[in-house]
């Protein structure tokens, strides 16, 4: 069966200093995987997804980038952090391809900068 | 870009009645998905119900869709405890391509008291 793994499930780190979220999924081969954020008391927001190795879309221009360095790990980074930045941050993976979306979602990574 | 709305915003019930929970999207779509989310925790995938059904049922669920309207309902039959949750509806504008990315509402934020 299928399984993602997020960690760490949290975070507390200055402003200015680097980020380093990962996750993996085990179980399937191409997926789909997304980075999310979610702030307090509010929706999903898409940050980054990918539909393979290398392959990054962005979605909302900030100063948080995604890498993809193998077909099942993907990982969200910053090289500073701004107090904005803080949340709960949310991988998740999709079966690849064409058809319906259906999202599988890790355990979440909340992260404070302070 | 399209977003679900969910209404109400929160939701508190006595344990054993039904809770309603409403979702309003802006464009067309190929399906619509509901989530449930335990607070602080990822993000678990309901029920989907494609643009050509008109309800659709699993367990205590029943989801409804009136694409005249671009609206949703979720309802949860005799509510427990445990249901006690935020509900999100997420849209998917993918009409057969290789990527269509689910947008999130804000969510109802379900409270049942036993």
């Amino acid at each position: 069966s299928q399984t993602i793994h997020q960690w760490p499930a949290t975070l507390v780190q200055p402003v200015g200093s680097p980020l380093s979220l990962e996750c993996t999924v085990e179980g399937t081969s191409n997926p789909n995987l997304y980075w999310y954020r979610q702030a307090a008391g509010r929706g999903l927001q898409l940050l980054f997804y990918s539909v393979g190795i290398g392959q990054i879309s962005s979605e909302v221009p900030q100063n948080l980038s995604a890498s993809r360095p193998q077909d099942r790990q993907f990982i969200l980074s910053s090289k500073k952090l701004l107090l904005s930045d803080s949340g709960f941050y949310l991988c998740a993976w999709s079966v690849g391809g064409p058809g319906a979306n259906v999202l599988t979602f890790g355990a979440g990574s909340r992260l404070t900068v302070l | 870009s399209q977003q679900g709305e969910e209404d109400p915003q929160a939701l508190s019930i006595q344990e054993g009645e039904n809770a309603t929970m409403n979702c309003s999207y802006k464009t067309s779509i190929n399906n619509l998905q509901w989530y449930r989310q335990n607070s602080g925790r990822g993000l678990v995938h309901l029920i989907l119900i494609r643009s050509n059904e008109r309800e659709k049922h699993s367990g205590r669920l029943r989801v409804t869709l009136d694409t005249s309207k671009k609206s949703s309902s979720l309802l949860i039959t005799a509510s427990r405890a445990a249901d006690t949750a935020s509900y999100f509806c997420a849209t998917d504008d993918n009409y057969g391509g290789s990527q269509g990315n689910l947008i999130f509402g804000k969510g109802t934020k379900l409270s049942v008291k036993p």
